[in-house]
């Protein structure tokens, strides 16, 4: 069974910082992995997926990157602004139905 | 826009009472999922439908629970007797028709439910 561990739970920073959200999960047999964010009491917006065979994926201040073998995943975001504040999951896909969410960072860019 | 709408938004109900909410893609997608979040977790995987057929239930679907897809484009979720646990946000989920890319989804906005 898959399992997904977010760290750091939640994260402060002032605006302009760069930070670096993780991702960690236990089967490294994925087809792909999804990032991504969610407003207080909103559904969930796409952000990047990145491929089991690709290592990084970019989209503007965006970049995930992905060790399949290591079971890892990083989501950098560069320049963060007050409206980046939201809280952002990963998720695996390990097969053709589901995917499994970690519980996510809530992250918090004051101005 | 995602194109998923659920209804409704928001639901409150006493406990015991039976609810229903409803999924309707914008297009036509073979595939389409639900999901439940609860305070302060990741959504986890409710069900999943082929077309009209309902292929794979997580053990969080008990039988109080039913869900259909009678014509293979919106989707219904059924709660019968509804428990305060059921409390959550219910989510549903339709793959990316526009590429080739596995198993992407995109979600609507949800249903909020509260049993009191």
């Amino acid at each position: 069974k898959q399992e997904v561990t977010q760290i750091p739970a939640a994260l402060s920073v002032p605006e302009g910082e760069n930070l670096v959200l993780n991702c960690s999960f236990t089967d490294s047999a994925i087809y792909n992995l999804q990032w991504f964010r969610q407003d207080p009491g909103k559904g969930l917006t796409s952000l990047l997926l990145i491929q089991s065979s690709q290592r990084e994926q970019t989209s503007g201040r965006l970049n995930a990157s992905l060790d399949k073998s290591s079971g890892r995943s990083t989501l950098y975001i560069a320049a963060s602004q007050p409206g980046d504040s939201a809280t952002y999951l990963c998720a695996p896909n390990s097969g053709y139905s589901t995917l499994t969410f970690g519980k996510g960072t809530m992250l918090l860019v004051s101005p | 826009d995602t194109g998923v709408s659920q209804n409704p938004r928001h639901k409150i109900t006493k406990r015991g009472q039976n609810v229903t909410f409803r999924c309707d893609p914008i297009s036509e997608h073979n595939r389409l999922y639900w999901y439940r979040q609860t305070l302060g977790q990741g959504p986890e995987f409710l069900t999943y439908f082929q077309n009209e057929a309902q292929l794979e239930k997580s053990r969080l679907l008990s039988d109080r629970f039913s869900a259909e897809r009678p014509k293979g484009s919106f989707s219904t979720l059924e709660i019968q007797r509804t428990e305060q646990g059921d409390s959550a946000m219910y989510l549903c989920a339709i793959p990316n028709a526009g590429t080739l890319i596995y198993n992407e989804q995109f979600f609507g906005p949800g249903t909020r439910l509260t049993v009191l």
